[in-house]
This record gives C-alpha cells, structure tokens and sequence, in this order.
C-alpha cells in the first residue's frame, strides 16, 4: 500500500518570505511524488513531479520540492511567496507499474495562507 | 484546448433519484479518472479508464455507483439510487501519459 502524510492543516506564512510545505511518503519501491495545487472551486492542477534525477525539482510558479529518499519527504518549498499562493496544495504518490497510469494516492492537502 | 469539461457543475438532487455525471477529456489523453473529495475522506480514485476501458474500479463505494466510457471523448460516472452521504465534489482527470493527470472544474452535487 502507498501512502502520503501531510503533517499542516495549515501553513501561514507573510509575503515576500519563504515557504515549505511538508509531506512524507510512503511506498514499496521507488517513488514518484507529485504536488498539485487547488484554488477555490477549481480543479487540481499540477505542479510538479519527481520521478528521477535530480532531488531538487522546479515547478511552475516558482515552486520547487526536494526529495530526500532517508527522510521519505517531498517538501514543497518556495523562496519568495505571494498573496496569490494561497490555496489547498496536495502532494501525492504513486509507483511505477509497467503499462498501465500511475495511480496517484493523495494527502489530506495543506491550506496556504500568505498574508501582506 | 479547452481543458477536461465536466457537467453539470453543480448538481441538487433529493435521495433515491438517479443522477449522471458527465465529463469530456482532453484529447488525446489515454487515461480518464474519476475522483471524489469531500471534507471527512478527501480526494479518493474512484475508477480510471485507459483507452476507454475500466482498469481498477476498486474505490468505487457500492453498487450504487457506476461509470462507462463510450468513447475516447466522453465518460460518466452514475448514481443509482443517491445518498446524501453522496455528497460531495466528484472531479474528472485525464492524462497522456502515466504521470501528470488534468483535472476538469468538479460537479458539486448535494443530495437532500
């Protein structure tokens, strides 16, 4: 079984300073961790993904996550937020399975607060 | 291109009447997903399509509910008879490949 944890209901954070989001994973194998974000009445929309590579990933937005395989955290990081951040974030994982979609198991998600 | 469509966006029904959930992918896109979120259970994969056929229907809550793909270009996910613990927001995704998924605006249905 694969799983996400996403330790913050809630993440406040002012403008102009920097942010992280945490999630922690698990999954037999190695992984592949996606963040998507939700703003209000809208769908998910992706972010960004780590399937291989390099740990440090970038996203739209200004976004980036840094996977680190001992901690299994995908944390959702970026240096400068804005007002219009502010939304549901939602990590996710899945694991490679041959030939067929990877199928995404989601974290509870973690509202966004930026403030002027 | 217009994204994933889904429709109605929002839907208000009372219990035992049937109700149908309809959603376009993109096209193109291979795989067709169908998810749930609520505020108790959040985002959970209810089914999901790959060139129009059900591969893993497993989070599909009771025989209530059922969903078919026609065609490449067209999906839905019905209820029959309706709960109010049916409740909640149901999304449409679709992908091309085994990663990123796009998802559609959500129908929001209330059964009384």
């Amino acid at each position: 079984a694969q799983s996400v944890a996403q330790p913050e209901d809630q993440v406040n954070v002012a403008e102009g300073n920097p942010l992280t989001v945490k999630c922690t994973y698990s999954v037999s194998g190695n992984p592949y961790l996606f963040w998507y974000v939700q703003y209000p009445n809208r769908g998910l929309q992706f972010l960004l993904k780590y399937i291989t590579g390099d740990n440090l990933v970038k996203g739209s937005y200004g976004f980036e996550a840094e996977f680190n395989k001992s901690q299994t955290s995908f944390h959702l990081k970026k240096p400068s937020a804005l007002v219009s951040d502010s939304a549901l974030y939602f990590c996710a994982v899945s694991r490679p399975v041959t030939g067929t979609a990877s199928k995404l198991t989601f974290g509870t998600g973690t509202r966004l607060q930026v403030t002027l | 291109d217009a994204g994933v469509i889904q429709s109605p966006r929002h839907e208000v029904t009372e219990m035992g009447q049937e109700v149908t959930l309809r959603c376009k992918p993109i096209s193109g896109h291979d795989y067709l997903f169908w998810y749930r979120q609520t505020m108790m259970r959040g985002l959970e994969l209810l089914i999901y399509f790959n060139n129009n056929v059900p591969i893993d229907d497993s989070g599909m809550p009771e025989d209530r509910f059922s969903a078919k793909m026609p065609n490449a270009s067209f999906s839905t996910l019905k209820i029959q008879p309706s709960e109010p613990r049916d409740s909640a927001v149901y999304f449409c995704a679709s992908s091309f490949n085994r990663y990123e998924q796009f998802f559609g605006p959500g129908t929001r249905l209330t059964v009384l």
